[in-house]
């Protein structure tokens, strides 16, 4: 079964901490996504990726970085946490020339 | 202009009833269209996609896609209240997924 693994479900953080959520895949996919989703806004792309070291912003990389040193994996960063990033972050992969999207099961993170 | 837009909801209907999701788009380079659901703390599913126009069908779901007005569907016949969820329309180009706002359904028994 392929499976899209984010580290943490919740979690609860303070303004100004850095944060790291952890995107794992066992598809050997070459593509990985970040998204956040928010009411009435729905999916918002933050950084993809195309291949290992590759990373591409998306629509809203302001106050977040990214990190893709293995195909496996992909990290999102967020710098100094603002309670504005208060969200559903969702990871995503998928392979070049493929037509689906797989994703985690997201992580909801608070900033206190 | 948004890529694709869809109408966010809430739709409540009746069990039995058929239901009718639907996006537009912007962009005619568009090939692949897809359906995704999502429940309620859960990540996205993909649903069902279809390439270029015409209809694709999966038991109780249906999916459209009008290139020429650039138009997608997803019907749903005799709704059940486990299709409850949220369903999120998107267009694949290249390596690029665009997507919907998607539109919130409670089917009600």
């Amino acid at each position: 079964d392929v499976k899209v693994t984010q580290s943490s479900r919740y979690l609860v953080k303070r303004t100004g901490e850095k944060v790291f959520l952890e995107c794992v895949q066992d598809m050997d996919h070459e593509n990985m996504f970040w998204y956040r989703q928010d009411p009435g806004l729905g999916l918002r792309l933050i950084y993809f990726s195309y291949d290992v070291k590759m990373k591409e912003k998306g629509d809203i990389p302001e106050g977040y970085s990214v990190s893709r040193e293995k195909k496996e994996r992909f990290s999102l960063i967020l710098e100094s946490a603002s309670t504005n990033q208060t969200s559903m972050y969702l990871c995503a992969s998928s392979s070049t020339g493929g037509t689906e999207a797989f994703f985690g099961q997201g992580t909801r993170l608070t900033v206190v | 202009q948004k890529e694709v837009e869809q109408d966010p909801g809430p739709l409540s209907v009746p069990e039995g009833a058929i239901v009718s999701l639907n996006c537009t788009y912007s962009n005619s380079a568009f090939q692949y269209f897809m359906w995704y659901r999502q429940y309620s703390r859960k990540g996205p599913e993909l649903l069902m996609y279809t390439y270029s126009s015409g209809n694709k069908e999966d038991g109780r779901f249906t999916a459209q896609v009008d290139k020429s007005s650039k138009y997608i569907s997803l019907f749903i016949r005799d709704s059940q209240p486990s299709d409850s969820a949220t369903y999120l329309c998107a267009l694949l180009s290249g390596n690029q997924f665009y997507f919907g706002t998607g539109t919130s359904l409670t089917v009600i028994p």
